[in-house]
């Protein structure tokens, strides 16, 4: 079965300084990885894929992420933290022939001015 | 376009009263699946639909069902509540794409059952 692991419960890192949430990743067969952000109350928001192709992807509101198969990771990151940033932030997987994710349990980001 | 709406907002229910919400899909998007997340927790898959039918079940007793109209929206369906279906529940659409194509998420329908 696929599975994701967010192995930081909650991550701090101070404005302007780089970012970087982890997730690594277990799949038979070529994995299909997405991040998702969630604000306070409010439903998941796309952050950005890896399907196939360049292993560094970059997606919404400058965030980029990592794919990197020999340590089965994909790991978030962005190069300037903005408060505005702070948020609980999902790794997830996609399983099967339809569209079933599996989610990490999420990984809290605080930046602090 | 539009996004996902899901209806109500907030619930609250008695525990073995029983429970209907509500999802409308993105614009172009025909399938529907619905989620559930624990406090504290990730998204947990409940089912997907596509083309009104079930194509995709999580791990949920058969008390959780859905439905799924012409017009791609959704309904989520639970009987017999119980203290632990209190969570939110997150309705997300998509295209049906080998790829995977991204999946739009509704602000999801906060349930407690007391």
């Amino acid at each position: 079965a696929q599975s994701v692991a967010q192995p930081e419960d909650q991550v701090n890192v101070a404005e302007g300084n780089p970012l970087t949430v982890k997730c690594t990743y277990s799949v038979s067969g070529n994995p299909y990885l997405f991040w998702y952000v969630q604000y306070p109350n409010r439903g998941l928001q796309f952050l950005l894929k890896y399907i196939t192709g360049d292993n560094l992807v970059k997606g919404s509101y400058g965030f980029e992420a990592e794919f990197n198969k020999s340590q089965t990771s994909f790991h978030l990151k962005k190069p300037s933290a903005l408060v505005s940033d702070s948020a609980l932030y999902f790794c997830a997987v996609r399983e099967g022939g339809y569209n079933k994710l599996i989610f990490g349990a999420g990984t809290r980001l605080a930046v602090h001015p | 376009e539009t996004g996902v709406t899901q209806s109500p907002t907030h619930l609250i229910k008695t525990r073995g009263q029983q429970v209907t919400l509500r999802c409308s899909s993105q614009s172009g998007h025909n399938t529907v699946s619905w989620y559930q997340q624990a406090l504290g927790q990730g998204p947990q898959f409940i089912f997907q639909y596509y083309r009104e039918e079930e194509n995709g079940r999580g791990n949920f007793p058969p008390r959780f069902s859905g439905l799924q109209f012409p017009n791609y929206s959704s309904e989520l369906n639970v009987n017999a509540l119980e203290l632990d279906d209190s969570a939110l529940y997150l309705c997300a659409s998509s295209r049906p794409t080998p790829s995977g194509d991204g999946y739009t998420f509704g602000s999801g329908t906060r349930l407690t059952v007391v």
